[in-house]
């Protein structure tokens, strides 16, 4: 148990579904992550926010849309993937950016019929 | 951006046995994580080794940050420690916050 939950932990969905992934962290931290990892690839970066701002956004396409309501909160809405995009979401929060630790989720593992 | 290099790739070891996995990266750093991420998929903290020595009970971890790279130590492995181990840094360069992942170390443990 790392302080950092993920709902729901599987998640099947089709392209035409409007569906949204919740991370919640019970550290105090103040910057929360999103990382994708697909099959044979390393985990990559997402989307960063510190202070509930948007401080990250690595090119991910659109129809990934991010939400921070708080500081424990994050959420990730998902609607029109496609099947390149099943693979394993994983969250993440740090107390602060630039180094410092970071504690990551179960992860969401996300199959796109 | 920052390279980030692990080996060997794939490790089979009977229980028992030690072993001992690199990282190298090529810029400097001022994070080094070790995690060990379980069938389920749940990255599990190992260490956070920007330098030094750290030890915690069969692991230890080494990072030499001037010649770039860790070396994580698994001593009287078990079939629990089987998993993929992955190294990731931060570039130390101004503002970056980004965890660069290697590729893992895939460990599978024998009885």
């Amino acid at each position: 148990e790392t302080g950092v939950t993920q709902t729901p932990r599987h998640l099947v969905m089709g392209m035409t579904n409007k569906k949204s992934l919740k991370c919640e962290q019970h550290l105090g931290h103040n910057a929360m992550y999103w990382y994708k990892q697909s099959a044979k690839k390393p985990l990559e970066l997402m989307f960063v926010y510190s202070l509930e701002e948007r401080v990250e956004n690595n090119s991910v396409p659109s129809r990934f849309s991010p939400e921070c309501p708080n500081s424990s909160h994050l959420f990730l809405h998902l609607h029109t993937l496609q099947p390149e995009d099943s693979a394993l979401y994983l969250c993440a929060s740090s107390q602060g950016l630039l180094a410092n630790e970071q504690f990551f989720g179960p992860g969401t593992r996300l199959t796109v019929l | 951006g920052i390279q980030v290099e692990q080996s060997p790739p794939d490790l089979i070891l009977q229980e028992g046995a030690n072993s001992t996995l690199r990282c190298n990266f090529s810029d400097s750093v001022n994070n080094l994580q070790w995690f060990h991420q379980n069938p389920w998929g749940q990255l599990i903290n190992l260490f956070y080794i920007p330098s030094g020595t750290k030890q915690n009970g069969r692991l230890s971890a080494t990072t030499v940050a001037t010649e770039r790279y860790s070396l994580l130590y698994i001593s009287s492995s078990q079939t629990t420690d089987s998993g993929v181990y992955f190294c990731a840094v931060v570039d130390s360069g101004a503002g970056s916050y980004q965890l660069t992942f290697g590729k893992g170390t895939k460990l599978s443990v024998i009885p």
